[in-house]
């Protein structure tokens, strides 16, 4: 099977709400990153995580290689987060990274 | 900034015709990768390189070549076009922690 699960699939949010999106992994992995696809289609790097938990604005992602899983939190979501939110995992060869499916977020004025 | 540019953006290909993606980036990255990307699987790495003269196999690499001839030139090759093979890429470049991707290249392959 897929060694990257991606959940949910879509997601709806009111603006200024709060959410959460959550890979799980079928093995340890080395690393996990998070993207997020634009609606024109471009990707942009959110975080990179060895370990631990990252904060950016009202972006925060945790990574757990024990347990098998990260996440990444939207807190007070705007208009502008809208798009697909890929998470990324770096297992067996270095740099040979494994996408999920994506979780598409809709914000909702 | 980071600078990932990728060419042609469009393409239409025949059947059993050659295509040639070229990406090229400014940012000095000895990492360098092509991932396609399509409706219900995400994106999936094909080829990727740890710097000039090395190509590496990635998840998805059948019916794909690799060129690495460059620091910041990777190119993905389809020696036999086929309808398959149809779909987005992405080429992207990266340090040991973070990515940086093209806008990507739509290939259809009639």
């Amino acid at each position: 099977g897929m060694p990257v699960e991606q959940n949910p699939p879509a997601l709806s949010l009111y603006e200024g709400a709060d959410s959460g999106l959550r890979c799980n992994f079928s093995t340890t992995m080395k690393s996990v990153q998070w993207f997020q696809q634009n609606h024109r289609g471009r990707l942009i790097t959110l975080f990179y995580l060895a370990q631990g938990t990252k904060e950016n604005g009202r972006l925060k992602s945790t990574f757990n290689s024990k347990e098998r899983y990260s996440t990444l939190h939207i807190k007070d979501a705007q208009l502008e987060d809208s798009g697909t939110y890929f998470c990324a995992a770096e297992w067996r060869s270095y740099q040979n990274f494994y996408f999920g499916k994506g979780t598409s977020l809709t914000v909702i004025p | 900034e980071a600078a990932v540019t990728q060419s042609p953006r469009n393409k239409v290909a025949v059947t059993g015709g050659k295509v040639t993606l070229s990406c090229n980036q400014t940012n000095n990255h000895n990492n360098m990768y092509w991932y396609r990307q399509d409706t219900g699987h995400g994106l999936r790495l094909i080829h990727y390189s740890y710097g000039a003269g090395s190509t590496e196999k990635g998840d998805i690499p059948d019916g794909y070549k690799a060129s690495r001839p460059s620091q910041e030139n990777f190119s993905l090759i389809l020696e036999l076009a086929t309808p398959s093979q149809t779909s987005v890429y992405f080429c992207a470049s990266g340090d040991d922690y973070e990515q940086y991707f093209g806008p990507g290249t739509r290939l259809t392959v009639l």
